[in-house]
Order: C-alpha cells, then sequence, then structure tokens
C-alpha cells in the first residue's frame, strides 16, 4: 500500500463503547497529525506527534486518546465519547519537520457517528 | 499569530472555464509555505500545489496554479478548464518556519463545475 490509510472508514458507536482509530503512513515520515473535521467547520488540528513523541495538543478532551508507537503508526483511542463528536477524522503525515516546505498527506478519513 | 482567510464559501463556473480560488493570510514568520488541498465528497484531502514564501515564480502543477502576491498576502488557486470532476471543497492552508508543528487552514471553498 502507499500513501497514508485509515482504518475504519466508517465507524458508528454508542456513548458508552470503547474503540479506537488506526493511521498508518507508507511514505517514511517522521510527524503525524490527527484532525477534527465537523460539518460546516474548519479542520481541527488535535494532535501532532514527532518521532512519536506527542508535540501537540490543541485542548482535546480526555475521553480522545492518541497513541503513537512508530513513526509509521498512530492511534486514535475513543471512550465515552458525545454526539458532538460525530465528525470525520483525518490522520496525516509529513516528513521530518522543520521547514515551511513540508507537505502534509492526508487519509481518507474514518466517518464518525456517535450515537 | 497565523491566519487563513478564504472569503468564497461557494462557486460556480462552466466546464472547460478557468476559475479563481480567493485566499488572503496573515502571519509574521519570516518564511512560510503556502498549500491548497482538494476534498471530494469522499472526504479525503488531496494536495495540489505549494508555494514557498521565497520562491521567485508561481508555482504551477498541470492545471494549477498560485497566484501569489506577497504583498499583498494573497495566494489564490487558478484552476483552467475546468473539468466537472474538479467539483469539491478547496482548502488554503499555510505552515510557518517557527511553529512548523501546525498547518493553519481557511474554511474552504466550495466549487461546482457546470455541465
Amino acid at each position: 500500500e502507499t500513501g497514508v490509510t485509515q482504518t475504519p472508514r466508517h465507524l458508528v458507536m454508542g456513548m458508552t463503547n470503547k474503540k479506537s482509530l488506526k493511521c498508518e503512513q507508507h511514505l517514511g515520515h517522521n510527524a503525524m497529525y490527527w484532525y477534527k473535521q465537523s460539518a460546516k467547520k474548519p479542520l481541527e488540528l488535535m494532535f501532532v506527534y514527532n518521532f512519536k513523541e506527542q508535540t501537540e495538543n490543541n485542548s482535546v478532551p480526555s475521553r480522545f486518546s492518541p497513541e503513537c508507537p512508530n513513526s509509521s503508526h498512530l492511534f486514535l483511542h475513543l471512550h465515552t465519547l458525545q454526539p458532538e463528536d460525530s465528525a470525520l477524522y483525518l490522520c496525516a503525515s509529513s516528513a521530518t519537520p522543520g521547514g515551511a516546505a513540508d507537505t502534509q498527506y492526508f487519509g481518507p478519513g474514518t466517518r464518525l457517528t456517535v450515537l | 499569530a497565523q491566519k487563513i482567510t478564504q472569503t468564497q464559501p461557494g462557486m460556480f463556473v462552466q466546464e472547460k472555464e478557468a476559475v479563481t480560488l480567493d485566499c488572503t493570510y496573515d502571519t509574521s514568520d519570516p518564511s512560510y509555505g503556502l498549500f491548497w488541498y482538494k476534498q471530494p465528497s469522499s472526504g479525503e484531502m488531496i494536495f495540489l500545489i505549494y508555494q514557498g514564501s521565497y520562491d521567485q515564480q508561481n508555482a504551477t502543477e498541470g492545471r494549477y496554479s498560485l497566484n501569489f502576491q506577497k504583498a499583498r498576502k494573497s495566494a489564490n488557486l487558478v484552476i483552467s478548464a475546468s473539468q466537472l470532476g474538479d467539483s469539491a471543497m478547496y482548502f488554503c492552508a499555510m505552515r510557518g518556519l517557527y511553529n512548523f508543528n501546525k498547518f493553519y487552514f481557511g474554511s474552504g471553498t466550495k466549487l461546482n463545475v457546470k455541465p
């Protein structure tokens, strides 16, 4: 596989469920990102990982828990979510950070519905 | 503070005609990169074109070109010879030298190409 992949593509969960979103990049990048995209809202940066270390947490509620075991994989663990958390969750990666020219490449997203 | 502004929530263009999507930005970084992404209804964010703040020439990628006017802080995307498949959301984004963890996205422009 090439590029950035995300699984599952669609997820429906109840507010008491625990689920995880997975992201994998095959581009040799060292920075990975989680974004949330709600209907009619701008893209919201959630977390950033550089070389497996979290470098950005954009005041995300603790019911979202990221994990980055290596530079190629990124997870978002979900528990006790609220209906307002329903959104498209996008994963992205970029090359070793340090330059303004590094382009982010996105996965196809996971469309999450919380009932 | 970094900010991206896209003032056109929606636009229509006739097939085979050219269209310009507006983007203005605000930054205090001495060096920065500007990006355009396309998001079809499937959700994936597709990278289109990049312009560096010190690039002397406007970037071009196939039918896409970036009209970069540094003094005006604008980075408009020009799509030539529009195709039906160009119908999508288009996002302008920026990344600065100093806070390279963050990409700043505009609110997007919905482009509809009419046959």
